[in-house]
């Protein structure tokens, strides 16, 4: 069982359309992060949140952590095609380990 | 600015074949890690170091073995491949705030 769910799995939509991540786990979490890969690349870290209800904006993303810090939340308003990609959430756990989620693979068609 | 660099980018076993992934980082980080991507598992992390001569196991150990006699160099290796084995490997290296990911390396296993 993966330690951090994350919904929907695979997401296409059209340009300028808002969309929404989620990422759920049953265990509290001092910080959770956000990647974004593209193909043939390695992740690439886009946030960290640390405090529970935090949220933070990064151009047309905001990200979400929830108050109890087991979840988070992934917003895209207007999405654009350069914001295809595999979108990851991330979490440390016991000492050191960065867990991952299962992943959201975005299409932005033009 | 190399950061972390992997060798090789493609290989192809058979199995009951050993090899060494290769991972490398100029930024005198500290911990280093080595995750396997596969289809709808984000990423898993098989091993970890903290520093040089510190290794620990991460969720998916098996099968493979590291060692950290350097700071800059942390190799994975396979001591005898199992078609299970077949995935993209990512070495990343962290520092106080970010982790930053190679390019990976994409291993198929016949």
């Amino acid at each position: 069982t993966q330690l951090l769910e994350q919904s929907p799995q695979f997401l296409s939509i059209q340009e300028g359309e808002n969309l929404t991540v989620y990422c759920n786990s049953s265990s509290v979490f001092s910080s959770l992060q956000w990647y974004r890969q593209e193909p043939g690349e390695g992740p690439v870290l886009l946030v960290t949140v640390v405090t529970g209800g935090e949220v933070k904006k990064l151009k047309r993303l905001t990200f979400q952590f929830g108050d109890a810090r087991k979840d988070s939340s992934l917003h895209i308003t207007a999405a654009q095609p350069g914001d295809t990609g595999l979108y990851l959430c991330a979490a440390y756990t016991g000492f050191q380990k960065l867990v991952f989620g299962t992943g959201t693979r975005l299409l932005v068609s033009p | 600015n190399a950061g972390v660099t992997q060798t090789p980018k493609f290989q192809v076993l058979k199995t009951g074949q050993s090899m060494t992934l290769q991972c490398a980082q100029d930024m005198n980080h500290e911990y280093m890690s080595w995750y396997r991507q596969d289809p709808g598992m984000g990423l898993r992390l098989i091993h970890y170091s903290v520093g040089a001569g510190i290794t620990d196991q991460g969720e998916v150990p098996n099968g493979y073995n590291v060692s950290r006699s350097t700071t800059e160099d942390f190799p994975l290796r396979l001591l005898s491949a199992a078609p299970s084995q077949t995935s993209v490997y990512f070495c990343a290296s962290r520092s106080t705030y970010e982790q930053y990911f190679g390019p990976g390396t994409r291993l198929t296993v016949t």
